[in-house]
């Protein structure tokens, strides 16, 4: 069956520029993750989507970071006035309901020039 | 202080070698718990879940100390193929019937032929 999509799967940008990256959970999946990863670093948990609970947004480095979810289906990241310190690989996941484990797309690699 | 903890390593270790990672979390309310590989350049995946009374999937032995609050992974017989970073993942309780997944910085490990 189709897995956790993720696009674009690369992005190239100039400092300043607004990108969104897009996220197509597994279907059914209540939960979806955002997070980011630079090179040769842990995964940093960005922001949680839980069915129509109220986001936790605690993982968002700054107010140019913000996130949307409509019902149970795609997941929108953007990142306004992009710095060079944004370049990172930005993977998102998905969890069925009751779950504890997560599923992980394939990341958008972002890099800001 | 990181909620989940995990030596970075890199553990450097010959084929056929036995080697052991340990993690450690900081909210005792964790509920289930979890071993995630991740590959260079890919996205994690689940290894396999770690139970109370500890638990064996081939090579990959994990266990679980709840009053220490701790977690283990051994790998036996160590392949070429198990190079990768070991991720501890825990999961706890954030509202209404729902968890949230919790991940450590993972530990790299390079098995050498």
């Amino acid at each position: 069956g189709a897995g956790v999509s993720q696009s674009p799967s690369n992005k190239v940008t100039e400092k300043g520029k607004d990108v969104e990256l897009r996220c197509d959970p597994i279907s059914g999946h209540t939960a979806l993750y955002w997070y980011r990863q630079r090179l040769g670093q842990g995964l940093e948990f960005l922001i949680y989507f839980q069915g129509n609970s109220a986001p936790d947004k605690s993982g968002l480095p700054s107010d140019r970071f913000s996130a949307e979810r409509t019902g149970e289906s795609v997941s929108t990241l953007t990142i306004q006035r992009t710095q060079q310190e944004d370049s990172a690989v930005y993977l998102c996941a998905s969890s069925p309901p009751a779950a504890g484990t997560q599923y992980f797309g394939p990341g958008t690699r972002l890099l800001v020039l | 202080r990181k909620e989940v903890e995990q030596d970075p390593g890199p553990f450097n270790v010959p084929e056929g070698a036995t080697v052991a990672f340990n993690c450690t979390y900081s909210n005792s309310a964790s509920q289930s718990f979890f071993w995630y590989r991740q590959d260079c350049r890919k996205e994690p995946k689940l290894l396999m879940s770690v139970y109370s009374s500890g638990n064996e999937d081939g090579r990959f032995t994990a266990q679980l100390n709840r009053a220490s609050q701790y977690i283990s992974l051994l790998i036996r017989d160590s392949k070429l193929s198990d190079s990768a970073t070991y991720l501890c993942v825990v999961s706890r309780h954030y509202g209404g019937a729902t968890n949230k997944l919790i991940f450590g910085t993972g530990t790299l490990l390079a098995v050498q032929p």
